[in-house]
């Protein structure tokens, strides 16, 4: 069975601070990786996906960046913290296709002060 | 603009009752997928529906391609169900998924 693991799971940071969230999926071979990010209140939105190692897109510019070293592992990150980063942040898997679903982490709680 | 349109915002209901939540998409969509988001914030798919009309329990999913909606009926609502359910579709760059800003859901005793 596919399983999709976040860390950490809450994280208070200082503005101006780097970050780094990590997810790694295990049980599947070459996933489709997504990060998302939700404000408090806000609307889920998509940051970034990724169909194979090392090819990251963006979807929408919040200064931050993704990577992904490893087939299985995820990695966003900045080297400065806004307010404007605090929020939800959820990771997610599909396989390849239109028609795929997708399975989400637990995501990490992130709050910027 | 906002590519996903959900609605109502919030329901009210009684135990028993039946709930329809609605999506409208402004663009065309390749797939569309229910999830269930907990008070803590993750997200547990309740019904993945490309396309046309599945049932599973108490839950009853519709999605019309052409018309660009998709619906989650709720039969004979249960405090269990209470939370917020939001839809989200796969646009033409199917790697991108777009999310509604959910339906809020109480259901009372």
């Amino acid at each position: 069975a596919q399983t999709i693991h976040q860390w950490p799971v809450a994280e208070i940071k200082a503005v101006g601070s780097p970050l780094s969230l990590g997810c790694t999926i295990k049980g599947k071979s070459s996933p489709n990786l997504y990060w998302y990010w939700q404000a408090t209140g806000g609307t889920l939105q998509q940051l970034f996906y990724s169909i194979t190692v090392g090819q990251v897109e963006s979807v929408v510019q919040l200064n931050l960046s993704a990577s992904r070293p490893k087939d299985d592992q995820f990695i966003l990150s900045t080297e400065k913290l806004l307010l404007s980063h605090s929020g939800f942040y959820l990771c997610a898997w599909s396989l390849t296709g239109p028609n795929e679903r997708l399975f989400f982490g637990h995501g990490t709680k992130l709050s910027v002060l | 603009g906002q590519q996903v349109q959900q609605s109502p915002t919030s329901l009210v209901l009684q135990e028993g009752e039946n709930a329809e939540l609605q999506c409208n998409f402004s663009t065309s969509l390749n797939s569309m997928q229910w999830f269930y988001q907990r008070p803590g914030g993750s997200l547990i798919s309740v019904f993945y529906n490309p396309s046309g009309t599945k049932q599973s329990g108490r839950l009853t999913s519709t999605t019309v391609i052409k018309e660009r909606r998709s619906s989650l009926h709720i039969s004979s609502s249960q405090i269990t169900d209470s939370g917020t359910y939001l839809c989200a579709m796969r646009g033409s760059n199917y790697n991108v998924l777009y999310f509604g800003s959910g339906t809020k859901l109480t259901v009372e005793p």
